[in-house]
């Protein structure tokens, strides 16, 4: 039962450099996520996948872009780091969005120096 | 669009003491509701929803929260907290988009610290 997994956990980039975050489901969900989570910010959506073929800007979408590869990849790339990127990024998939619940990877904490 | 408010960034409580964590939410004719959980280094984890019917909703860990319509409100509330409690709790609201898919709202999260 791995659920959301993403990948690398930890990640340290200089400012200009790229870099994609991976995310696989095997739970067979429509719909994947992105989020940010900041210190007293909560979680910030950055991108989203209603369904396979499919992705809409969140809240946050300035800086990424995301590819759903097939029903259960779903990735987030930065052409170009930056500081204020420096976060903890969380994928997430639901059955189908609205009164499903999110599962959520363990999470990968990037660095922007 | 949805917006949801957690107004209390910390909130520390002693021992088998009872807690309520506040969450409000922008109104909506319809509004499905979550609680989640997250304990250090980990990603969140479902500890409650409300889609429809009864007001009050309980979790397996004696969780509960109740939802008001006319205040907007979807508090969380233990009777008597653990140790064990000690996490940050996010509140969520569904909202559909202009495109017609759905998406998740998160407010900024209550840390709750239990005290021995």
């Amino acid at each position: 039962n791995a659920g959301v997994t993403q990948t690398p956990k930890f990640q340290v980039l200089k400012t200009g450099q790229s870099m994609t975050l991976q995310c696989a489901q095997d739970m067979n969900h429509n719909s994947m996520y992105w989020y940010r989570q900041d210190p007293g910010m909560g979680l910030r959506l950055i991108y989203y996948s209603a369904s396979e073929g499919t992705t809409d800007k969140g809240e946050v979408p300035n800086g990424y872009n995301v590819s759903r590869l097939n029903k259960r990849e779903f990735s987030l790339r930065l052409e170009s780091a930056a500081p204020s990127q420096t976060s903890v990024y969380f994928c997430a998939s639901s059955e189908q969005g609205g009164t499903a619940p999110l599962h959520f990877g363990n999470g990968t904490r990037l660095t922007v120096t | 669009a949805q917006s949801v408010t957690q107004l209390d960034s910390q909130v520390p409580v002693f021992e088998e003491a009872p807690v309520e964590l506040r969450c409000n939410y922008s109104s909506s004719v319809s509004v499905y509701l979550f609680w989640y959980v997250q304990y250090p280094n980990q990603g969140l984890q479902l500890l409650l929803k409300y889609l429809s019917g009864s007001t009050l909703v309980e979790s397996i860990n004696g969780f509960e929260a109740e939802f008001n319509k006319s205040q907007t409100s979807f508090h969380l509330r233990k009777p008597s907290v653990h140790i064990s409690d000690t996490a940050e709790y996010f509140c969520a609201v569904s909202d559909r988009g202009t495109s017609g898919t759905y998406k998740y709202i998160f407010g900024t999260g209550t840390r709750l610290k239990v005290l021995a």
